[in-house]
């Protein structure tokens, strides 16, 4: 079965600086991957997903997410923080209609 | 607006006590799921629903009840409610699933029982 592993529970950065949140994920056939965020006191939003058309991919608020096979990863990065962008990231994966795995979450802060 | 409706926000209950969760989506949406989220384990899929009378079970059915009578309305019961469940509950939908477009969740539901 599918899983999702992403390194970090909490990450701190400054306003400006470089976001990188880290996932790996395992899975027995290609994947779909996904990145949601939750701010808080909501429920979760889609900020970008992979599904085997260009490694890149771009999502909303600037944040983006490369799909690495050989290193089974799927890093979200932002090039500078913005206080806004203070919340939990998700991680997903799925190899089916009906199955979606998340990570545990890694908890952005912005300081100013 | 498009939406997924849940009901209560919060919820305090003792062990034993049968209770609903309701979630309602006005999206005409044909799939539905509920998670509930607890620290360092994410979110964990506890049903789904494909359409209509179909259900099954996620990676945490113990416990829990749901059922599909409409499109729009997907409940969660637990029937004999313990301590263990106390968690942030989150009900979501989709088109048709979840890789042909995104999920939409609701606000959640925290739920404590004592």
């Amino acid at each position: 079965a599918q899983s999702v592993t992403q390194l970090g529970s909490h990450v701190s950065v400054s306003e400006g600086a470089l976001v990188l949140l880290r996932c790996n994920y395992s899975s027995s056939v290609p994947p779909y991957l996904f990145w949601y965020v939750q701010y808080p006191n909501q429920g979760l939003q889609l900020l970008l997903k992979y599904t085997s058309a260009a490694t890149l991919v771009k999502g909303i608020n600037g944040f983006e997410a490369e799909f690495k096979k050989s290193e089974t990863s799927f890093h979200l990065t932002k090039p500078s923080a913005h206080m806004s962008d203070a919340a939990e990231y998700f991680c997903a994966v799925s190899e089916g209609n009906n199955d979606m795995r998340f990570g545990a979450g890694t908890r952005l802060t912005v300081k100013p | 607006e498009a939406q997924v409706t849940q009901n209560p926000r919060y919820l305090i209950t003792v062990t034993g006590k049968k209770l609903t969760v309701t979630c309602s989506q006005n999206m005409n949406h044909e799939y539905m799921s509920w998670y509930r989220q607890d620290p360092g384990l994410g979110l964990r899929q506890i049903y789904y629903s494909m359409n209509v009378e179909v259900t099954d079970k996620g990676d945490v059915p113990e416990g829990y009840k749901v059922s599909r009578k409409e499109k729009r309305n997907f409940p969660l019961i637990l029937e004999s409610p313990s301590p263990n469940q106390t968690s942030l509950y989150f009900c979501a939908s989709t088109v048709r699933n979840v890789l042909a477009s995104p999920l939409h969740f609701g606000n959640g539901t925290r739920l404590t029982v004592t």
